[in-house]
This record gives structure tokens, sequence and C-alpha cells, in this order.
């Protein structure tokens, strides 16, 4: 049971390029979510998906698009990075009605 | 102002003292509040949920003061292993988007 897996652990773009961040997890739950951490704020919510085949946006959500490809995977791609985009990612699930939510490693993305 | 807020610290506190931090959070509306941990380069882990009366786990009490919109953390009898920062996390809404602290560290020293 290996939980919520990320790939890739470390990336570095250069401005313009495109990648798929890679979200996975074998607890069968409904919700998961993609977090950025950032230093000296707070994590924040790019997107989620409160069940298989829904998405919706978050806090933060311009320069990202996600796919809920099944219950398990949530794939987080960011068509032309930028810069402001270095950052910690992390993605997260969460069963219906209990309230962990549970994380995967994070992707630490740097853009230059 | 900052929807909920924390201070960053750093906590520097010696081995088996007590410490308390508390989180400040602006919409009297939230509903459920938690304290996640995060060490070092590793991603977030709940520690506790918070519950209106207060709620206790071996050395960690959560409570919530609702009327002043704060809710506070306190670690008894502090271990090594609780150097870590303890972010605080409110959810503000029925699509369980959560409000995230920027959190506090916290080290303990030997």
């Amino acid at each position: 049971n290996a939980g919520v897996t990320q790939t890739p652990k470390f990336q570095v773009l250069k401005t313009g390029q495109s990648m798929t961040l890679q979200c996975a997890q074998d607890m069968n739950h409904n919700s998961m979510y993609w977090y950025r951490q950032d230093p000296g704020m707070g994590l924040r919510l790019i997107y989620y998906s409160a069940s298989e085949g829904t998405t919706d946006k978050g806090e933060v959500p311009n320069g990202y698009n996600v796919s809920r490809l099944n219950k398990r995977e949530f794939s987080l791609r960011l068509e032309s990075a930028a810069p402001s985009q270095t950052s910690v990612y992390f993605c997260a699930s969460r069963e219906q009605g209990i309230d962990e939510q549970y994380f995967g490693p994070g992707t630490r993305l740097t853009v230059t | 102002r900052k929807e909920v807020e924390q201070d960053p610290g750093p906590f520097n506190v010696p081995e088996g003292a007590t410490v308390a931090f508390n989180c400040t959070y602006s919409n009297s509306a939230s509903q459920s509040f938690f304290w996640y941990r995060q060490d070092c380069r590793k991603e977030p882990k709940l520690l506790m949920s918070v519950y209106s009366s207060g709620n206790e786990d071996g050395r960690f009490t959560a409570q919530l003061n609702r009327a002043s919109q704060y809710i506070s953390l306190l670690i008894r009898d502090s271990k090594l292993s609780d150097s870590a920062t303890y972010l605080c996390v409110v959810l503000m809404d029925s699509n369980y988007q959560l409000i995230w602290g920027a959190g506090t560290k916290l080290i303990i020293k030997p």
C-alpha cells in the first residue's frame, strides 16, 4: 500500500516548456487535490477533483490544467512554464466523509 | 489580512518544556479546524482535528475559541522529534476547500 505517489520528485524547466506532474493513490479515495507551497505562504489549492470525472478550480488555477484520468490518477499540466511557477507541488487525496487529507511526497519544480 | 495567520517562529524550546502557539482565522463561518505537521522537505501530515470542546492526544492539546477566532496547540514534555513546522488549517466550505496557514516552525533543543 503505497498511499499517494508523485512523479517526478524534481524537475527543472526552461520558461515556455511544458510538463505534466503525475499523481496516483491506491486508497480508493474519491477526492484528489493539487496544491503548491511557496516559502512563507500556506499551501494554496490549484485544482481539485471531488470524484472521478469532475474537476474544479481552486484558489490559483491560472497557468495549469488537470485531468482526473480515473479514480486513482490525477495529473497536473503546465502548458507554458513561467518562473512564477517555481514551487513545491503536492498532490493529496481524501475519502468522502473523512477529514484527513493524505499527501504525496511532493515535486520540486524550478523554472528558469 | 491573511485568512489564516500564524507566527512563523522559529520557537526555540528546550527538551521537556511546554510550548504553545496560536493561529487566528478571519472567516467566522469557518467550519472545521486542524493542525498538520510538516517535517523539513516532507509532505504535511494530520496531527489532530480541533473540536469545539477541545481535544487532547497524548502530549498534544488543541483548543478552539470561536468568539476570538483562534485555535491553539499546546505541546507538553516536548521531545526532539517534535521539531517540525506546524500548520494551522481551516475548512471553509462544503466543497472541502482548506485554507492553510504558513506554519510555525518549532525547534526542540537538547
